[in-house]
């Protein structure tokens, strides 16, 4: 079964970076799709992106296009989201989760989450 | 991009009740269409894909129903550990993937 562990906490200043990590373990993460889906505080879900981690190929949500990267470290099983220019409406609590195969589909397992604070 | 509107916003009910929460697209998405329970802070939970498909581990008072554009998601009996908010999602059409704006199910 795989599971998705996150990195921790992030406190930045707007106009700076973020890069939040995402570690697979107790299965293969290379033929599944793991995107990035985060939650503004009292809001609702927002998908951002997701890799294919045995192609290396990542599709962006079109608003997020230009300042985000997502990649893939194949030999640790790690997607790492980076996010630049960061405003404070990038605060939000941003999961990594899994689509079996090669394209997006539902998700299942999440990760536990990562807040992200972008404040002055 | 197709938008996902669900109704009502917030539903009072109570335990025992049976509910049914809507979702609907703004254009097709065929039967791929996702529904995820989320309780105060934890990561949402997969319940329903495929429209109508229960995920490994879910009790079968939840129920999926739907096709096109128009989806429900009913819960029969409810019991105490289901008040929370739930999100509809459709994967037909991407990028992007896109979330309804949640249902709040409260205790009446």
């Amino acid at each position: 079964q795989l599971q998705l562990v996150q990195s921790g906490a992030e406190m930045e200043k707007p106009g700076s970076s973020v890069k939040v990590s995402c570690k697979a373990s107790g299965s293969t993460f290379n033929r599944k799709t793991i995107s990035w889906v985060r939650q503004a505080p009292g809001q609702g879900l927002e998908w951002v992106g997701c890799i294919i981690p045995v192609y290396g190929t990542a599709n962006y949500a079109p608003k997020f296009q230009g300042r985000i990267s997502i990649t893939a470290d194949k030999a640790t099983s790690t997607v790492y989201m980076d996010l630049r220019s960061l405003t404070s409406e990038d605060t939000a609590v941003y999961y990594c989760a899994t689509s079996g195969g090669v394209a997006v589909s539902f998700f299942d397992p999440w990760g536990q989450g990562t807040p992200v604070t972008v404040s002055s | 991009e197709i938008v996902m509107t669900q109704s009502p916003a917030t539903l009072s009910v109570s335990p025992g009740e049976r509910v049914t929460l809507s979702c609907r697209a703004s254009q097709s998405v065929s039967n791929k269409l996702s529904w995820y329970q989320q309780k105060p802070g934890q990561a949402p939970r997969l319940l329903i894909y495929a429209s109508s498909v229960r995920a490994t581990g879910i009790p079968d008072r939840f129920s999926g129903s739907g096709a096109g554009t128009d989806f429900t998601l009913t819960i029969n009996s409810l019991q105490s550990e289901d008040f929370a908010v739930y999100y509809c999602q459709q994967y037909n059409d991407w990028p992007p993937i896109t979330f309804g704006q949640g249902t709040r199910l409260d205790i009446k």
